[in-house]
């Protein structure tokens, strides 16, 4: 199963929106409506931001959302904040009734 | 305080085996899929396999596939990883994480470290 593709790096300035994009195929992203999204500051474990494509954990800001076009699913951070400066990683169950993840976007807030 | 807890990681010679646990405290447990997943030193995270409630269905990435092994005990809160034939490529932070959703995992532990090196 090959990692999903996602744009090495992304940036922004405070309070602008930045989007990344997680592209699969019609066997992983395309075929279900389970993405997940997480967010990794350095030596951290990952956080939970967006799960079954759309929806948020209780806690998570309203600033994240996340959509699916196809076989690529979207992130977006809204109102860019210091604190969103990480690495962001999505994640889809796949017809082998398995799991990959993306390779992994570092968010750079200017 | 709700947590994961991993342990059993360490320096381990290529070849060799190492069994991972993970302890919940304080979470729901026995109702959710459990996964194991795991980040080389300054790479990607990389899904390694996933146990469900009961333990009945176990899923493995290819990389692992034949050589670890997922259990659980659920009257001890506690998630497994038997890890054989260990090569250098398994090198990495190990995280045990809970399924909210559909691969969605709301808890994660603070990871457990092997190292596989001669």
């Amino acid at each position: 199963q090959s990692a999903l593709t996602q744009p090495a790096s992304v940036s922004g300035s405070p309070g602008q929106s930045i989007t990344i994009s997680c592209t699969g195929t019609n066997s992983d992203v395309g075929g279900y409506d389970y993405v997940s999204w997480y967010q990794q500051h350095p030596g951290k474990a990952p956080k939970l931001i967006i799960y079954d494509v759309s929806n948020r954990p209780s806690g998570v800001s309203n600033r994240f959302s996340g959509s699916k076009s196809g076989n690529t699913a979207s992130l977006t951070i809204s109102g860019l904040q210091a604190e969103d400066e990480a690495d962001y990683y999505c994640t889809s169950y796949t017809s082998s009734f398995s799991y990959v993840f993306g390779t992994g976007t570092k968010a750079t807030v200017l | 305080q709700a947590q994961l807890v991993e342990s059993g990681g360490g320096v381990v010679q290529p070849g060799k085996s190492l069994r991972l646990s993970c302890a919940a405290s304080e979470i729901s447990f026995s109702n959710y899929a459990m996964h194991w997943v795991r980040q080389a030193p300054g790479k990607g995270l990389e899904w390694v396999s996933v146990i469900s409630y009961d333990g009945n269905i176990k899923i493995y990435a290819d990389s692992v596939k034949g050589r670890f092994t997922i259990s659980r005990d659920n009257s001890k809160n506690t998630l497994y990883l038997q890890m054989n034939s260990l090569r250098p490529e398994d090198t990495a932070l190990y995280f045990c994480a809970r399924d909210y959703s559909g691969g969605g995992c709301d808890y994660w532990g603070q990871g457990t470290l092997v190292t596989v090196s001669s």
